[in-house]
């Protein structure tokens, strides 16, 4: 079963305009990280912002900020006032333990691949 | 300084051809890892190790084999290339293997089998 799930393979938004990224997870683990990383079209793949399961509050980190909806669970990334440089692709990934093991899994999602408008 | 790179970055190999993949981190962490990134972009974890340990060995072909010399080296040998084996291969670090930790990328090796 797919644990994270990225419906938008595609997205365009205004430059300096605000842009949501969707991301829903599926754990039945109550102990959970998720995370966004960006990858440029030069291929590497950057850290963005991480939200803990047990975190009050949402996740900011200067532009980028975590819509955390646990019951819905969904980690919606948000980055306000859009950037040409943000032009990339998006990937939310989650961390947790696979039930009846104590192995820790990372999962990806399929990306999103935003596209900044000038 | 380069928290986490890979060498080669580019690897163009005939089918058939033994090659390696070497990654090194200089964060200190304890576990590291190795991704492979198709054409579509999907990410999938082949392999994590913990202190030098395997801890996840997904379900890929045994000609791909880790090696990890020490905790800040995990190296990635691939045997008898295939055609299908042409993807961009992430290794990762990160702290521990708690929910918490984050996941640092190195630059990724892109392979091309011809």
């Amino acid at each position: 079963a797919q644990k994270i799930t990225q419906t938008q393979p595609g997205m365009f938004v205004q430059e300096k305009e605000a842009v949501t990224l969707d991301c829903t997870y599926d754990t039945s683990d109550p102990s959970y990280g998720l995370f966004w990383y960006k990858q440029p079209s030069s291929g590497e793949m950057i850290f963005l912002i991480y939200q803990g399961s047990y975190d009050q509050q949402n996740a900011t980190e200067g532009r980028y900020s975590l819509n955390f909806q646990k019951a819905r669970k969904s980690a919606n990334l948000v980055i306000s006032a859009s950037q040409l440089g943000d032009s990339a692709m998006y990937f939310c990934a989650m961390r947790d333990v696979e039930t009846g093991t104590t192995g820790n899994q990372f999962y990806f999602g399929t990306g999103t691949s935003l596209t900044v408008i000038p | 300084d380069t928290a986490v790179s890979q060498t080669p970055k580019y690897l163009v190999t005939q089918m058939g051809n033994d090659k390696s993949i070497k990654c090194e981190q200089n964060l200190g962490h304890d576990t590291m890892y190795w991704y492979k990134q198709d054409s579509k972009k999907f990410l999938k974890i082949m392999f994590s190790y913990n202190n030098k340990e395997l801890i996840i060995n997904e379900t890929v072909p045994n000609r791909f084999s880790p090696k990890s010399p020490d905790k800040a080296h995990l190296n990635l040998h691939i045997n008898s290339l295939e055609l299908g084996d042409s993807a961009v291969y992430f290794c990762a670090s990160s702290r521990g293997t708690s929910g918490r930790e984050t996941q640092y990328f190195g630059p990724g090796t892109r392979l091309l089998v011809l």
